[in-house]
C-alpha cells in the first residue's frame, strides 16, 4: 500500500538554526499538509499546499516557517531560526483530490530543538 | 475557532468487550468525520471515515455519526489488547484542502 514518507525521523538542532522536513507524498496526491504535536499535546495543523500554493495556514505558521514542493515528489517544511517552543513531531499529510479522501499520515519527524 | 472534545479517558476494557469511543464538534456545518488510531510515539493511523448520519461497519469497528447531535463516535467490538492506543477524532473544516481538527484523543487499554 502506498504510503507517506518522512526524513530525517529524528532531527536534534541547535536553537536559532535552520531545518527542513522533508516529506514524499503519496504519488497521485496532490493535496499535502503539515501538522505538529508537541509531546502530551493535540495534533494540531499547520499548513495545507496544493499547485504550488499555500491554500490554508494557521497562526502557528508564521515568518519562521515556510513550505516547498522542490521537485514532482518531495514536499518539505523549513524552519528559519528554531526555537525551544518548536520541538515536537512534525506530520506530513497527502490526500487525493477526487470527491472526499481522508489524509493520510507520514510516520513523522521528531524534532529536538536544544 | 472549531473544537473537537473527546471523552476523557483513560478507557480500560477487558479483552473481548466492546470499547465505545465518543466525541462532540463545535461547527455544526462540519461534513466529514474521522478516527485516527495512535500508538505511542508514533503517527495517526485512519480507522475509519464518516459522512453521513447513521452508522458505518467496518470489521470489527463501527463509526456513528448523529449531525443533529453533533455527536460521533467509534465502537471497537471483541477488542484486542493491540487495540490499546490512544484514538483520535478528527473533523474535516470547510476550506477547500480542508484541514483537520483534532480531538485531545482517548486512551485505551484493552487487558488480557
Amino acid at each position: 500500500e502506498p504510503e507517506v514518507t518522512q526524513t530525517p525521523s529524528h532531527q536534534v538542532t541547535q536553537m536559532g538554526q535552520e531545518v527542513i522536513l522533508r516529506c514524499v507524498p503519496i504519488s497521485n496526491h496532490l493535496y499535502f499538509y503539515w501538522y505538529r504535536q508537541i509531546l502530551g499535546q493535540k495534533v494540531e495543523f499547520l499548513v495545507s499546499f496544493y499547485n504550488n500554493e499555500i491554500s490554508e495556514k494557521s497562526e502557528i505558521f508564521d515568518d519562521q516557517f515556510s513550505v516547498e514542493r522542490p521537485d514532482g515528489s518531495n514536499f518539505t517544511l523549513k524552519i528559519r531560526s528554531t526555537k525551544l517552543e518548536d520541538s515536537a513531531m512534525y506530520f506530513c499529510a497527502s490526500r487525493g483530490t477526487k470527491g472526499d479522501q481522508p489524509q493520510h499520515f507520514g510516520d513523522g519527524t521528531r524534532l529536538s530543538i536544544l | 475557532q472549531k473544537e473537537v472534545e473527546q471523552n476523557s479517558g483513560p478507557l480500560s476494557v477487558p479483552e473481548g468487550a466492546i470499547a465505545s469511543l465518543n466525541c462532540t464538534y463545535s461547527d455544526r456545518g462540519s461534513q466529514s468525520f474521522f478516527w485516527y488510531r495512535q500508538y505511542s510515539g508514533k503517527s495517526p493511523e485512519l480507522i475509519m471515515f464518516i459522512y453521513s448520519n447513521g452508522d458505518k461497519e467496518d470489521g470489527r469497528f463501527t463509526a456513528q455519526l448523529n449531525k443533529a447531535s453533533q455527536y460521533v463516535s467509534l465502537l471497537i467490538r471483541d477488542s484486542q489488547p493491540s487495540d490499546s492506543a490512544t484514538y483520535l477524532c478528527a473533523v474535516k473544516g470547510g476550506s477547500t484542502l480542508g484541514r483537520l481538527y483534532f480531538g485531545r484523543g482517548t486512551q485505551l487499554t484493552v487487558w488480557p
